[in-house]
């Protein structure tokens, strides 16, 4: 079954500390795995995919397969980081559905 | 730059009543989704459609139905609302794997 799991509901960090949003998956091949980011009032939005291997706001997210593990990092939190992270996987399929974690929520403390 | 919009931003229904929610995107994309977010769920599917008049159910189907006659218009149906049903409704497209969300429904039934 495919399945996407947060283990956490809040992670709440001072400024400046590092951050480790933590996402598992169960999929029976290979997936491509996103984080998406819902800030205060705003729509739900990309925030990076694995594929891509890029840093986006300073996060960076490795896709490791033998834990099945796509874990978003970030060394030095910041205020504006403080959102709603959803880890999201799909199939390479181009008619494929996109499922979602249950989310967790980043507080940055000042 | 892309956009999907969702015709409400907030609906109040009466129970038994049947609910129309409408999305519309403009980029031509070929995948649109259904979604509801609740507090601790995350974002559930409920439906995507990978062409026109193709649907595919999602994790919670029971008790909606979808109507895709053009491509840009994905249409959620519930067709009998109940209170179990309040929930923020999002919509998006895809192209190709990246997933572009409306700004969302608050749906609430009394």
């Amino acid at each position: 079954a495919q399945r996407v799991t947060q283990p956490e509901k809040l992670l709440s960090v001072f400024k400046g500390a590092p951050v480790e949003l933590k996402c598992n998956y169960s999929y029976s091949g290979s997936p491509e795995l996103f984080w998406y980011v819902q800030y205060s009032r705003q729509r739900l939005q990309l925030l990076l995919r694995h594929i891509s291997r890029e840093s986006i706001k300073g996060f960076t997210a490795d896709l490791n397969k033998g834990e099945t593990s796509f874990h978003l990092k970030k060394p030095f939190a910041q205020e504006e980081d403080s959102a709603m992270y959803y880890c999201a996987l799909k199939g390479y399929s181009s008619a494929s559905k996109i499922i979602f974690g249950s989310g967790t929520r980043l507080s940055i403390r000042p | 730059d892309v956009k999907v919009t969702q015709s409400s931003r907030y609906l109040v229904k009466r129970t038994g009543e049947k609910v129309f929610l409408e999305c519309v995107q403009d980029m031509d994309h070929e995948n649109m989704f259904w979604y509801r977010q609740d507090p601790g769920l995350g974002l559930r599917l409920i439906y995507f459609s990978y062409d026109v008049k193709m649907k595919e159910k999602g994790d919670i189907p029971e008790g909606y139905s979808v109507s895709r006659e053009k491509k840009e218009r994905f249409s959620l149906i519930l067709e009998s609302a109940s209170t179990n049903q309040t929930s923020m409704y999002l919509c998006a497209s895809s192209h190709p794997t990246e997933a572009f969300f409306g700004q969302g429904t608050r749906l609430t039934v009394v």
